[in-house]
This record gives structure tokens, sequence and C-alpha cells, in this order.
């Protein structure tokens, strides 16, 4: 079974301050692992994939496979940065498990002025 | 070029009624996705099709049943609304070639089951 879980349903941060959204998963294999955003009145979004290593508006993620962890970082919050963010997990291989990708409970960042 | 369109938008069910969201996208995508959305519970994957001709049980499937149309479209169908059915709902799709494929998402369909 694959699972995601975001431990914080609300954070809370000033303007400037670094950011960490954790995200913790559990797969058997070897998963591939993604940051979905939904702004304000917006679609949900693909932020970042972990496969591509990239830094999309100033937000990183860096996969740790020993501690099963996804962890979303920007080092200065910025007020438009204010959304909802979902870590989410695709499994590898065939059988049942091709092509579900699973979300965690998601977490509201909040960054005040 | 529209991407994921879901309807309807909005809609109000009497408990037992039973309703079908539809959901398109013309992205030519192979997989297609069906989720809920519940303050604290996050996205729920319900059903979702890899591809045509296929579909599987994501993690909360009772209740639903869904139907791979066409490579186009991919519907969900409540037979009898319950309260805990009301939710928001998300329709997705991505290419599915690959399971690192960025996954679209539709504007959502606000179900409430009174």
């Amino acid at each position: 079974a694959q699972r995601v879980t975001q431990p914080e349903k609300l954070l809370s941060v000033f303007k400037g301050a670094p950011v960490e959204l954790k995200c913790n998963y559990s797969y058997s294999g070897s998963p591939e692992l993604f940051w979905y955003v939904q702004y304000s009145r917006q679609r949900l979004q693909l932020l970042l994939r972990h496969i591509s290593r990239e830094s999309i508006k100033g937000f990183t993620a860096d996969l740790n496979k020993g501690e099963t962890s996804f962890h979303l970082k920007k080092p200065f919050a910025q007020e438009e940065d204010s959304a909802m963010y979902y870590c989410a997990l695709s499994g590898q291989g065939g059988g049942t498990s091709y092509g579900k990708l699973t979300f965690g409970q998601g977490t509201i960042l909040t960054v005040h002025p | 070029n529209a991407g994921v369109t879901q309807t309807p938008k909005f809609q109000v069910l009497k408990t037992g009624q039973s309703m079908t969201l539809q959901c398109a996208q013309d992205m030519n995508h192979n997989s297609m996705y069906w989720y809920r959305q519940d303050p604290g519970m996050g996205l729920r994957l319900i059903y979702y099709s890899a591809s045509e001709g296929t579909t599987d049980k994501g993690e909360v499937p009772n209740g639903y049943n869904v139907s791979r149309l066409n490579k186009r479209e991919f519907s969900l169908r409540l037979e009898s609304a319950a309260p805990s059915q009301t939710s928001v709902y998300f329709c997705a799709s991505r290419l599915g070639t690959a399971n690192t494929g960025e996954l679209f998402f539709g504007e959502g369909s606000r179900l409430t089951v009174l």
C-alpha cells in the first residue's frame, strides 16, 4: 500500500521567513513524488516533482529515501505563497498500483506580511 | 484547449437520490482519476482509470461507480447518495505513459447531500 502523510494541517510564517512543509511517505517500491498547490480560486496544479530536481517559485524538495521524506522548502516566504499544498506519490511498476496517485492530507500555508 | 472539464459545478441532492458527475479531457491523456476533497482529509482517491478500458478502486470507492466511456470521458456515479458523500469532487487526468507525468485537474464539483 502507498501512503502519504503531511503532519501539519496549518502552517503560519511571516514574510521573509524560511518555510518547510513536511511530507513523509510509505511505499515498498521506488516512488515518484510530487508537490501540488492550490491557490485561492484556482485549480490544483503541479508545483514540482522530485525527478526533475528543479526549483519552482523558489521552492525545492529533496527526496530522502532513508527517512522516506520529501519535504518542501523555501528560504524566504512571500505572501503570494499562501495556499494549500499537497504532497503526492505515484507508484512504480505494473499491476494494480500502476497509475495510482495518492495525496496527503494537505497543509494550508499562510504567509503574514 | 479546455483541459479537464467537469459538470456540474454545484449540485444539491436529497439522501437516496442518484446522480452522475461528468468529466472530459481534450489532451489525449490515457489516465483519469476521481478524487474527493474534505477538510482535514485532503484529497482521497475514489477510482482511477490507468488506461481506456480499465478502472480500479482507490482509497474510498464505496458508494461510487465509474465508467470510462472512451479515452476522453470518465464519469462518477452515486447510485444512492448519502450525507457522508457531501464533498468537493475533482476529476484529473495525465498522459499516463510514465508515472512522472503531471496531473491536470478540473475545477471541482461541489456536492451537498441533505
